[in-house]
């Protein structure tokens, strides 16, 4: 069946670079995103990479994808505490209803 | 920029109460979703919609009902609210073209006593 898997925490020192794990199932899936949650909030959609991509840059935000493997990551450089957060890989499956399938999440803390 | 508004924000509810949370969206979307949040979980669909006056059932549709009269909106109902639905309850939008990403509101967290 279809699944997502991330680990779920992260801690990283503030000015480092963070990189968050994705692996998914679905060999299918031809989009694949990255939202961002704070506390209190709703999803924020960050960015999100379509499966013939291999990389996708976007400012601070790097997004790798290794099709082969299944593994999809988020690199944050720079990291503030601005984004500390919860970060939820997702892919988009073959339902007819753009359906998406969501990691359980990895919450990120950015420390001084 | 309103995007997609729920309402309410938070609410608690006793065993066996009912209600209805109201989702609305003005992008003009056809597809609406709702969905629960647990921690550790992610994200389960319990109802979506693909147009007017059409809902299907997700992930986790037990104990809830849906419907959507009118494009812009959505609304989720308990029936009989059970301490099982205690959760944090979000509604999301998107259009029809290609893979569009979905749009989220601020989610309604819902205790149920």
């Amino acid at each position: 069946g279809e699944d997502v898997e991330q680990s779920l925490f992260l801690s990283v020192r503030e000015g480092d670079s963070s990189v968050i794990n994705c692996t998914y199932t679905d060999s299918s899936s031809t989009y694949l995103y990255w939202y961002k949650q704070e506390p209190g909030a709703g999803l924020q959609l960050l960015t999100y990479i379509f499966s013939n991509m291999d990389m996708k840059q976007d400012q601070r935000l790097t997004v790798l994808l290794n099709k082969k493997d299944k593994h999809l990551s988020l690199r944050i450089a720079d990291t503030q505490t601005g984004d500390s957060a919860i970060y939820f890989c997702a892919e988009s499956s073959t339902g007819g209803y753009n359906k998406l399938i969501f990691g359980a999440g990895t919450r990120l803390a950015v420390h001084p | 920029n309103a995007g997609v508004t729920q309402t309410p924000k938070f609410r608690v509810l006793k065993t066996g109460q009912s209600m209805t949370l109201l989702c609305a969206q003005d992008m003009n979307h056809e597809y609406m979703y709702w969905y629960r949040q647990d921690p550790g979980m992610g994200l389960r669909l319990i109802h979506y919609s693909v147009g007017e006056g059409t809902t299907a059932k997700g992930e986790v549709p037990d104990g809830y009902n849906v419907s959507r009269l009118k494009k812009q909106n959505f609304l989720l109902g308990l029936e009989s609210a059970a301490p099982s639905q205690t959760s944090v309850y979000f509604c999301a939008s998107s259009t029809t073209e290609g893979r569009q990403p979905q749009h989220f509101g601020d989610g309604t967290r819902l205790s149920i006593l």
